[in-house]
C-alpha cells in the first residue's frame, strides 16, 4: 500500500527554467511533508518542508505548493542548475498518530541540462 | 565531522551468515531510525529508537535485531541472512518529538548489503 506516490520517475530540464516535481499521497492524516535530495552513495539531504495548515513555503529557488483537497505537494526549483541534478524524495508524516514516522515515495530523478 | 556515519559501507556476504552494520550520530539527537531501501528504490522505516527506547517497530522479521547502548548509537543485527535482506540500509537521527522540525531526519550514507 504506497500511501506516498512519485509517479514520474525522471525529469530533464534546462538549466535556468523551473523544475516541477509532484508527489501525491492517500493518507488524509498525513499532515508534514518534508522534500529531501539524494545525490549517489550519499544519503538523502533535507530540503524544504511544510505543514499541513499551510499552503507555500519558500525556501530561496526552492518552493514547495500544498494543496490539501487534491491531496497533492509540489516542489519547484527556480532557476534549475546543474547541481540540483539528483534524486528527490517526498515524504510524509501523521505527527499526531505516527509521530515522527515518515513515508517515502519512490523519488524522482532530476537532470538538470547545462 | 561526519553527523550521521555508519559502517560498513559495503558489505558482501553469504546467505545464512549473521552481519552487524552501526551507526552513531553526534548531533545530540534524541532519536534514531533505520531505514531501508530495496530494489524498488523505496525507503521503508525498519526501526526508531528515542533515548534507547524502541518506539518504532514495523513489520520486520525477527532476524534483525536494533541495539542501542546510548543515544548516540543506534546498530542493527541481522541474523540468517536471505538474499532478499539485500539492500541499503541507512541510518538517521532527529532531534525528538518534543522539538518543532521533530521529522527532518539527518541520514547517513548508507550500508549496501549484498547477500549471495
Amino acid at each position: 500500500d504506497q500511501q506516498v506516490k512519485q509517479n514520474s520517475p525522471s525529469l530533464s530540464v534546462q538549466e535556468g527554467r523551473i523544475s516541477i516535481l509532484n508527489c501525491d499521497y492517500t493518507n488524509s492524516m498525513f499532515d508534514y511533508f518534508l522534500w529531501y535530495k539524494k545525490y549517489p552513495a550519499e544519503g538523502p539531504t533535507f530540503l524544504i518542508s511544510i505543514s499541513s495548515i499551510k499552503d507555500k513555503n519558500e525556501d530561496g529557488r526552492f518552493t514547495v505548493f500544498l494543496n490539501k483537497s487534491a491531496k497533492h505537494l509540489s516542489l519547484h526549483i527556480v532557476p534549475s542548475q546543474p547541481g540540483d541534478s539528483a534524486v528527490y524524495f517526498c515524504a510524509a508524516s501523521a505527527r499526531k498518530s505516527s509521530g515522527d514516522k515518515l513515508t517515502f515515495g519512490t523519488g524522482t530523478r532530476l537532470a538538470v541540462r547545462p | 565531522d561526519t553527523a550521521v556515519s555508519q559502517t560498513p559501507k559495503y558489505l558482501v556476504t553469504q546467505m545464512g551468515n549473521d552481519k552487524s552494520i552501526k551507526c552513531e550520530q553526534n548531533l545530540g539527537h534524541d532519536t534514531m531510525y533505520w531505514y531501508k531501501q530495496d530494489s524498488k528504490k523505496f525507503l521503508k522505516i525498519m526501526f526508531s529508537y528515542n533515548n534507547k527506547e524502541l518506539i518504532i517497530n514495523e513489520t520486520v522479521p525477527n532476524r534483525f535485531s536494533p541495539k542501542s547502548p546510548d543515544k548516540a548509537h543506534l546498530n542493527l543485527h541481522i541474523n540468517s541472512l536471505e538474499l532478499g535482506d539485500s539492500a541499503v540500509y541507512f541510518c538517521a537521527s532527529s532531534p525528538g518529538s518534543s522539538y518543532s522540525g521533530a521529522n527532518v531526519l539527518t541520514f547517513g550514507a548508507g550500508s549496501r548489503l549484498t547477500v549471495l
